[in-house]
């Protein structure tokens, strides 16, 4: 009964370094989610996935890359971080209008 | 800014009533939440409300609609200690996505 996985939960990287957040859904969800939360601004959304092979860019998309790689796996990666990235990364996943599964977050520090 | 706004913080008295106000504006969303989220975990889905809806409620707690002036309502009856946490609220937009407000602090005092 694991609901949403996110890896890892704390990541520090320089500036310049890339690196990838996973998330995995075992609920057969269809539709994935990357949200960042940072104070005061409640969550946005960065990509998301409507289903399986397909990829949208959300409200702010940009320095973001991701890659659905099947219907439980949605990644997102920091090609080049930035300390502006530093936030609270979340993902989600639903299959129908009753709210989304959210993971734990990974907790991200760009120094 | 947000399209969902909320005011940022709510003190209350443990034993008293909470109550949590939310705008959005777009009128065709379908559904509704409120979502908790407690200190370092992700957020966990209280409840939710369909547009076609005016109240809704589940033990504690009480949603309130007003289409018409676009406000939705989450009330905690009898505030625990264990109520202390940042609540959302989140619109959907017949699109999937949620758009959500900036939270609101709710801090219970003894």
């Amino acid at each position: 009964n694991a609901g949403v996985t996110q890896t890892p939960k704390f990541q520090v990287l320089k500036t310049g370094q890339s690196m990838t957040l996973q998330c995995a859904q075992d609920m057969n969800h269809n539709s994935m989610y990357w949200y960042r939360q940072d104070p005061g601004m409640g969550l946005r959304l960065i990509y998301y996935s409507a289903s399986e092979g397909t990829t949208d860019k959300g409200e702010v998309p940009n320095g973001y890359n991701v890659s659905r790689l099947n219907k439980r796996e949605f990644s997102l990666r920091l090609e080049s971080a930035a300390p502006s990235q530093t936030s609270v990364y979340f993902c989600a996943s639903t299959s129908f209008n009753y709210g989304y599964t959210f993971g734990s977050g990974t907790r991200l520090t760009v120094v | 800014g947000e399209d969902v706004e909320q005011s940022l913080f709510l003190s209350v008295r443990e034993g008293d009533s909470s109550v949590i106000n939310c705008t959005y504006t777009d009128s065709s969303s379908t559904y509704l939440y409120w979502y908790k989220q407690e200190p370092g975990a992700g957020l966990q889905l209280l409840t939710y409300i369909f547009s076609n809806m005016d109240m809704k409620q589940d033990q504690r707690l009480t949603v309130l609609l007003n289409k018409k002036d676009k406000h939705l309502s989450l009330r905690i009856a009898d505030t625990q200690t264990g109520d202390s946490a940042i609540y959302f609220c989140a619109e959907n937009r017949n699109d999937y996505k949620l758009s959500f407000g900036a939270g609101t602090t709710v801090t219970v005092r003894a």
